[in-house]
């Protein structure tokens, strides 16, 4: 069965600080690992990640993917209130049915940033 | 570009009613779209995949016949709760698949879904 885990659950910090949110998975046929913001709607898509060892980066937003030890970790330098969210990871699979892949949800961590 | 719009954005109805969400890719054609549900404080939960022209595939524990999904065209899919009941009061949400996009999958803004 496949399996995502995010750690923490919940993380609370103040405007300024740096946070490190991590996601460990152990699915069949893997595609790729992607990275969600959610507020209160569907997600807002911020990263997908293909190969191992290359970040990327958008703003005060980076994220690694490492395909040897399955893990993924998403970084926010700098926080801003606006950060605020729950952020979901999610490995895309390949699966039957679909040419363009299954996306499995981790169970999200809760970012709360005060001012 | 890319976008997917979903209607109602929130429905309220009484026990027992059956309820119509669409899904509509704007300015793309999808012939693959996906249906999720998330309740409070979870994550997403996929609850099928939907293709233009056949027959949805659900996932395991999701019922067909509760659940009833139709992709009669390219640009629209409609989850149909039948029969509704309070514990299938969820944010559902769907997604269309566009190729060579930068992102697998399109959301949604998402349907809350409060049955009485």
């Amino acid at each position: 069965e496949d399996k995502v885990v995010q750690s923490p659950l919940s993380l609370v910090v103040h405007e300024g600080d740096t946070v490190t949110l991590n996601c460990s998975y152990e699915v069949t046929n893997f595609r790729s690992l992607l990275w969600y913001k959610q507020e209160k709607k569907a997600p807002t898509f911020l990263f997908m990640l293909t190969s191992s060892g290359i970040e990327k980066k958008s703003g005060r937003l980076s994220s690694i993917l490492d395909k040897k030890e399955l893990f993924s970790i998403l970084n926010i330098t700098a926080t801003q209130t606006g950060d605020s969210a729950i952020y979901l990871c999610a490995p895309l699979i390949n699966a039957g049915g679909t040419s363009y892949g299954k996306l499995t949800f981790g169970q999200g961590t809760i970012l709360t940033v005060h001012p | 570009g890319a976008v997917v719009s979903q209607h109602p954005s929130w429905v309220i109805c009484k026990s027992g009613t059956s309820v119509k969400i669409e899904c509509r890719s704007l300015d793309f054609q999808a012939t693959t779209m996906f249906w999720y549900r998330q309740f409070p404080k979870q994550s997403l939960m996929l609850m099928a995949t939907s293709n233009e022209g056949s027959k949805a595939t659900y996932e395991q524990g999701v019922e067909k016949d509760k659940f009833l999904i139709n992709h009669a065209s390219l640009t629209l899919s409609t989850l149909t709760v039948t029969s509704a009941h309070p514990e299938d009061s969820s944010f559902y949400i769907c997604s269309a698949s566009l190729v060579n996009s930068n992102q697998p999958q399109h959301f949604g803004d998402g349907t809350r879904l409060s049955i009485l």
